[in-house]
């Protein structure tokens, strides 16, 4: 099945700052990869995805880009503020089966 | 904005009771699942369910776990006789049909089997 890696476990940046957190997926039928940010407590949010047939795609802040070829994917975040704080979970499906997530990223953006 | 919504969110059991966690999806959403996350783990997949039937399902999801959608709004997962090891959050999320395979997350049950 599917396996999905994730790092790094944590990352600690200045307000302002850029944070790239990277995934890679096993399965080269993997065609969907979506980003959920999980706060204390609450459900994973999701907040950006991408299908196989984009490279990248942003939204604000958010930036996702995807390599088919080296089967990695990285969520990129510029400038950070300090309710960016949270941990992040990368995940890949194949159709519309089950998502395997990434075993997540604490971020914490220091004012 | 519509959203998944779950109760209870915290269910204290003790070891060999029956459980029920109760979810009710976004109301356009026809695909249903339920994850769980052990404190400091990763988010696992137990089960899916589409047009009233299981349509994947984990190795986690044994017989002691079943579905239903016993109405039209809610979706419930059931733990038959629960051990200490199932002691996790509990998340149900929904998706819209068609191809788009966006999971939206209900807000979590946590479990606590002593």
């Amino acid at each position: 099945g599917e396996n999905v890696e994730q790092h790094p476990s944590t990352l600690s940046v200045q307000e302002g700052d850029s944070a790239v957190i990277k995934c890679t997926y096993s399965d080269s039928a993997s065609n969907y990869f979506p980003w959920y940010k999980q706060e204390l407590g609450k459900g994973p949010q999701l907040i950006i995805d991408i299908r196989s047939n984009v490279g990248e795609k942003k939204d604000q802040r958010i930036a996702v880009t995807l390599n088919k070829t080296a089967k990695h994917f990285s969520l990129h975040i510029t400038e950070t503020q300090p309710e960016d704080s949270a941990v992040y979970f990368c995940a890949a499906s194949k159709g519309r089966r089950a998502l395997t997530f990434g075993s997540g990223t604490r971020l914490q953006v220091q004012p | 904005e519509p959203e998944v919504t779950q109760t209870p969110s915290h269910q204290v059991t003790q070891m060999g009771q029956e459980v029920i966690l109760r979810c009710v999806p976004i109301s356009n959403h026809l695909y249903f699942y339920w994850y769980r996350q052990i404190l400091g783990q990763k988010v696992e997949f137990l089960v899916s369910f589409y047009n009233n039937e299981i349509s994947e399902k984990s190795e986690i999801f044994d017989d002691q776990f079943s579905v239903e959608r016993p109405d039209g709004s809610n979706f419930t997962l059931k733990i038959r006789s629960t051990k200490l090891e199932d002691s996790a959050m509990y998340f149900c999320a929904s998706s819209e049909a068609g191809l788009v395979n966006e999971q939206y997350f209900g807000p979590g049950t946590r479990l606590t089997v002593t």
